[in-house]
């Protein structure tokens, strides 16, 4: 059974532009969360969809990010315009519907530079 | 918990001694906390996780300890390999909240043959 996949692994963009990150959960799994590690501090939510619905978007830094999960299956965490504190590492994570007790499974991450 | 900026907490043991992370938490209604172990490249990996009306919860060579008094879950690994170097994190999560973690500032473990 395949991980959770995430792509690309690293993104060198200059300020100002944008990027798109997606994220293949695995299959069946209805939570999907993304993550992010900012210049090796600690690793903070962002959001958690269940299904295509946003379930919790708290962590979400400003209206620069915006995250999508159409249909249910993969997910897309797009920053426009990028800053240069947007660096840094974002995971995606899935589980299946056991609700906050079941395990959750990380993709290797997407590394963002913004220069 | 609060960030103490850029340099992680490291720890460094020899091959097959024990090694003990430690992790404050921040919030005393947080009722359910994870580790997880990220090696260079990779994602975090679920290890072991603990639920509050535990204090200690055992493994394969890992073992969990959570003290809900002081806010305080340490994370010990027997007979440390060279293939347990990675960064470990604690993660938290509290009942009748979101199901969101919190995660603490990771602490670096190298192990020396």
């Amino acid at each position: 059974e395949a991980g959770v996949t995430q792509f690309p692994s690293h993104s060198v963009i200059e300020k100002g532009q944008t990027v798109t990150l997606r994220c293949d959960p695995i299959s069946g799994h209805d939570n999907l969360y993304w993550y992010r590690r900012v210049m090796g501090k600690e690793i903070k939510f962002l959001l958690h969809f269940v299904k295509e619905s946003k379930q919790d978007e708290s962590g979400m830094p400003n209206n620069r990010f915006l995250a999508e999960r159409t249909g249910g299956t993969y997910s897309t965490l797009k920053v426009q315009p990028a800053e240069l504190e947007d660096s840094g590492v974002y995971f995606c994570a899935s589980s299946h519907g056991e609700g906050r007790f079941g395990e959750l499974f990380f993709g290797e991450g997407s590394r963002l530079t913004v220069l | 918990g609060e960030n103490v900026g850029l340099h992680l907490p490291t720890l460094s043991v020899q091959e097959g001694d024990n090694s003990i992370i430690n992790c404050a938490y921040s919030n005393s209604a947080s009722d359910y906390f994870i580790w997880y172990k990220q090696e260079s490249g990779k994602g975090p990996q679920f290890i072991i996780d603990i639920r509050s009306n535990m204090d200690k919860r055992q493994g394969q060579r890992v073992t969990v300890l959570l003290n809900k008094t002081v806010k305080h879950l340490s994370l010990q690994i027997a007979a440390t390999q060279p293939g347990d170097s990675a960064v470990y994190f604690c993660a938290e999560n509290t009942k009748g909240g979101s199901e969101k973690l919190v995660f603490g500032k990771g602490t670096k473990l190298t192990v020396n043959p």
